[in-house]
């Protein structure tokens, strides 16, 4: 079983529509992390979240983290045909920043 | 560029043949990850260094596999009679002690054997 459940697995939207991708665990964390990975290219982070409740905004990005801090949540508005990529999930909580991914989320925005 | 990177980006190999991938970390970067990606899923951990000690292994890595960072600079991992379970794409990252959670990763080196 993954540490970190990600949904939906595949989205496939229109330019100009709304999207929300889920992360979720059994586990609590102390934080939570969301890497973006483009094609050919390594996973680059674009936000960690350490409060419990705590919401961050990129652009047009707005990443959640539960209450609990067993879960995680990715909002993204007005999508665009950039945006296509895959989302990750990563708790990188060890000691020496082992960092353990959900096996993401592959997001395809239409022009 | 002070990225990190990867050498070749891509790996053909046959069966059984042994193959060696290099990662240069950014400069000053002490922490050096080796992970291991499957079409469509997250990567997963193999090896860790804290400059040119490896610290630690995940059960992945087989005794087929070995990884090195002589000069606690750049990095190689080499698997030794390949199987076709081997291919992947194959990550490096690098990170600073204090904020290990934030790694900056190569293109990775995608193998293909055949």
């Amino acid at each position: 079983t993954q540490l970190l459940e990600q949904s939906p697995q595949f989205l496939s939207i229109q330019e100009g529509e709304n999207l929300t991708v889920y992360c979720n665990s059994s586990s609590v964390f102390s934080s939570l992390q969301w890497y973006r990975q483009e094609p050919g290219e390594g996973p680059v982070l674009l936000v960690t979240v350490v409060t419990g409740g705590e919401v961050k905004k990129l652009k047009r990005l707005t990443f959640q983290f539960g209450d609990a801090r067993k879960d995680s949540s990715l909002h993204i508005t007005a999508a665009q045909p950039g945006d296509t990529g895959l989302y990750l999930c990563v708790y990188g909580g060890t000691s020496y920043g082992k960092l353990t991914f959900g096996q993401g989320t592959i997001l395809t925005v239409h022009p | 560029d002070t990225g990190v990177s990867q050498d070749p980006r891509h790996k053909i190999t046959k069966r059984g043949q042994n193959v060696t991938f290099r990662c240069d970390p950014i400069s000053e970067h002490n922490r050096l990850y080796w992970y291991r990606q499957t079409l469509g899923q997250g990567p997963e951990f193999l090896t860790y260094f804290q400059n040119e000690a490896q610290l630690e292994k995940s059960r992945l890595l087989s005794d087929r596999f070995s990884a090195e960072r002589p000069k606690g600079s750049f990095s190689t991992l080499e698997i030794q009679r390949t199987e076709q379970g081997d291919s992947a794409m194959y990550l490096c990252a690098s990170s600073l002690s204090g904020s290990s959670y934030e790694q900056y990763f190569g293109p990775g080196t995608r193998l293909t054997v055949t």
